[in-house]
């Protein structure tokens, strides 16, 4: 098993260009998140989805999207991007968090994006 | 504002020194985890505790949930320079359990 995937590993776009980063997991898992990383913040929640066809917001959502059309499959579009989207992006799965004990969060490898 | 605070935010010490990490909060937590992460890496699952005031054991690792469930602290005895990375504590809140709202962060390093 290959766990959680993402691509590309490394970008670098300019002011205003868009991109798509993909996130893939063969765990047959329900919940799926991005996230962001960066200095001294920890790991910052962008979007999430609870299952196929469902996202939600999370702490920091402003500039990106994301859609979920494959149960294996978790995207993250950043449409404008700005410099300030500088920064490590983590996707990570995981069962259900149903409140009785912290369903494990599987991260992969991460994407170093850099906006000049 | 961050809901969960981690200090130290930097830590450098010799190996086979004593080390504890704190993590607060006001809020409440259903559950606390604690992740380490290396360079290049994701952050991988070390412990989660669930009971208020349980204390869990990973080798020279020791892990306490607060009684009231809004903090938790890691001890590391004896470090070794196999422990440095990155450690996280992650909350599950009581209000919302779909997500965990990660800490700030302690980022370790321990020197032969």
């Amino acid at each position: 098993n290959a766990g959680v995937t993402q691509t590309p590993k490394f970008r670098v776009l300019k002011t205003g260009q868009s991109m798509t980063l993909l996130c893939a997991q063969d765990m047959n898992h329900e919940y799926m998140y991005w996230y962001r990383q960066d200095p001294g913040m920890g790991l910052r929640l962008i979007h999430y989805s609870v299952g196929e066809g469902t996202t939600a917001k999370g702490e920091v959502p402003d500039g990106y999207n994301v859609s979920r059309l494959k149960k294996q499959n978790f995207l993250l579009g950043l449409e404008s991007a700005a410099p300030s989207q500088t920064s490590v992006y983590f996707c990570a799965s995981s069962y259900s968090l149903d409140g009785t004990g912290g369903a494990e969060q599987f991260f992969g490898p991460g994407t170093r994006l850099t906006v000049l | 504002t961050q809901l969960l605070e981690q200090s130290p935010q930097f830590l450098s010490i010799q190996e086979g020194e004593n080390l504890t990490v704190y993590c607060n909060s006001s809020s409440v937590f259903s559950s606390l985890q604690w992740y380490r992460q290396e360079p290049g890496e994701g952050p991988v699952l070390l412990v989660t505790v669930v009971t208020g005031g349980e204390v869990k054991k990973l080798k020279r690792l020791t892990f306490q949930f607060g009684d009231a469930r809004k903090d938790s602290s890691l001890h590391i005895t004896a470090a070794q320079p196999g422990d440095t990375g990155l450690y996280l504590c992650a909350g599950e809140r009581v209000e919302n359990t779909d997500k965990l709202i990660f800490g700030t962060g302690t980022r370790l390093q321990v020197f032969p």
